[in-house]
């Protein structure tokens, strides 16, 4: 069976400039997770969805961050105007049942803003 | 205390050591904690799952410790591909959600 997907796998763009990382969780499962990792401040939850409803989203940064998903095998999490400190690892993750389940994370995507 | 603290390491050993890593953790009512294992450039992956006291899986050992809140992973002789940071993960205080720990980097040498 095919794992979490992730597109792009890197991004390098410009201060201000709009990114979306998109995801494709596991079929079935029924919870989606977007987390950013940094060497100062690890992994950090930013939002999940639970049967593509967003559930909670306190871990958003700003408002210049917004997730959505429109469908059960797709999740998007856009950064519009992208900022130098928004560099950092994105990782999409999925669980099958509950939001304590394991969760099965997608390769990442390596997002550098210059 | 913070919801989940680990030693940071790096944890440098040779090939064949026992070597152990310590978690603590804020919320009492947890009743699920995990291991993770991050290699680096890479996405973190599950290792092992803990419910109850522990739980063994080859050379991997998980033990929880409820009264005091910490959990251990014990590796028995190390291998070279043992070399990757170590997530320590539990649940929230509402239960809603996982908290990753930082990690313990650990390199095992020839």
């Amino acid at each position: 069976d095919a794992g979490v997907i992730q597109s792009p796998r890197h991004e390098v763009t410009e201060m201000g400039q709009e990114v979306t990382l998109r995801c494709k969780p596991i079929s079935g499962h029924d919870y989606l997770f977007w987390y950013r990792q940094t060497m100062m401040r690890g992994l950090e939850l930013l939002i999940y969805f639970n049967n593509n409803v967003p559930i909670d989203d306190s871990g958003m940064p700003e408002d210049r961050f917004s997730a959505k998903m429109p469908n059960a095998s797709f999740s998007t999490l856009k950064i519009q105007p992208s900022e130098p400190r928004d560099s950092a690892v994105y990782f999409c993750a999925s669980s099958l049942t509950l939001p304590v389940d394991t969760q099965y994370f997608g390769p990442g995507t390596r997002l550098t803003v210059l | 205390r913070k919801e989940v603290e680990q030693d940071p390491g790096p944890f440098n050993v040779p090939e064949g050591a026992t070597v152990a890593f310590n978690c603590t953790y804020s919320n009492s009512a947890s009743q699920s904690f995990f291991w993770y294992r991050q290699d680096c450039r890479k996405e973190p992956k599950l290792l092992m799952s803990v419910y109850s006291s522990g739980n063994e899986d080859g050379r991997f050992t998980a033990q929880l410790n409820r009264a005091s809140q910490y959990i251990s992973l014990l590796i028995r002789d190390s291998k070279l591909s043992d070399s990757a940071t170590y997530l320590c993960v539990v649940p929230n205080q509402a239960g809603t959600a996982l908290i990753f720990g930082k990690g313990t980097t650990l390199s095992v040498s020839s």
